[in-house]
């Protein structure tokens, strides 16, 4: 049972933006980075953002990350339908010495 | 370019070990830039850590698998592993491994991943 609260699905047509919450405690959101993963269907997830806001390179600007308090977020400005896909949050936990994964997101492109 | 590929059973028997390997190639894992990660995935569900292994050999672990895990490295194979005793039907996922990068001690992101390798517990 995951610390991190997601919502379990997302959606927009072409072009729109979707945002993802991820909701956590001062134990782990509260105090620490936050990082977030794309899964694709039936691949190993991918770095899609770091330290709250930071994109790998290679990653497009359409995606963007953003933390307040116990809760971050992540935004898909301008969605395409290669963004269909899983979509987690992660952080260390300093009460459980961890790394936290989030519940998951399904993101369809409709 | 960093890879990296887990190796093993892909059916283990209840009560039995789960063992695994991952092999990195493109980068050193003695190397005290970056610590090593096993992360899981039950069949349609969301990701579960395991645990990451540090420079000079420190472990953390989930406290749910705590008591049944142990990470290893082995520098002159490059490779690091995982073994998880008492397996479970529960245990039944994709396992994969990942470099991780440090950030404010021992909580940084992990990329890449391995492709991940399907390990089923039945009898």
């Amino acid at each position: 049972q995951s610390v991190l609260t997601q919502p379990p699905s997302a959606s927009g047509t072409p072009g729109q933006r979707v945002t993802i919450s991820c909701s956590g405690s001062s134990s782990n959101i509260g105090s620490n980075l936050v990082y977030w993963y794309q899964q694709l269907p039936g691949t190993a997830p991918k770095l899609l953002i770091y330290r709250n806001n930071q994109r790998p390179s290679g990653v497009p600007d359409r995606f963007s990350g953003s933390k307040s308090g116990t809760s971050a977020s992540l935004a898909i400005s301008g969605l395409r339908s290669e963004d269909e896909a899983d979509y987690y949050c992660a952080t260390w936990d300093g009460s459980l010495s961890g790394q936290v994964f989030g519940t998951g997101t399904k993101v369809t492109v409709l | 370019q960093l890879q990296l590929q887990e190796s093993g059973p892909g059916l283990v028997k209840p009560s039995e070990t789960l063992s695994l390997t991952c092999t990195v190639s493109g980068a050193s894992i003695s190397s005290s830039t970056y610590y090593w990660g096993w992360i899981r995935q039950p069949p349609g569900k969301g990701l579960e850590w395991i645990g990451n292994i540090y420079y000079g050999g420190t472990t953390y672990y989930n406290p749910s698998l705590k008591s049944r895990v142990t990470i290893s490295v082995d520098t002159s194979k490059n490779q690091f592993s995982l073994k998880l005793k008492s397996s479970t039907a529960a245990d039944t996922a994709v396992y994969y491994c990942a470099r991780g990068f440090y950030s404010t001690g021992p909580k940084g992101w992990f990329a890449p991943w391995g492709q991940g390798t399907l390990v089923t517990v039945s009898s």
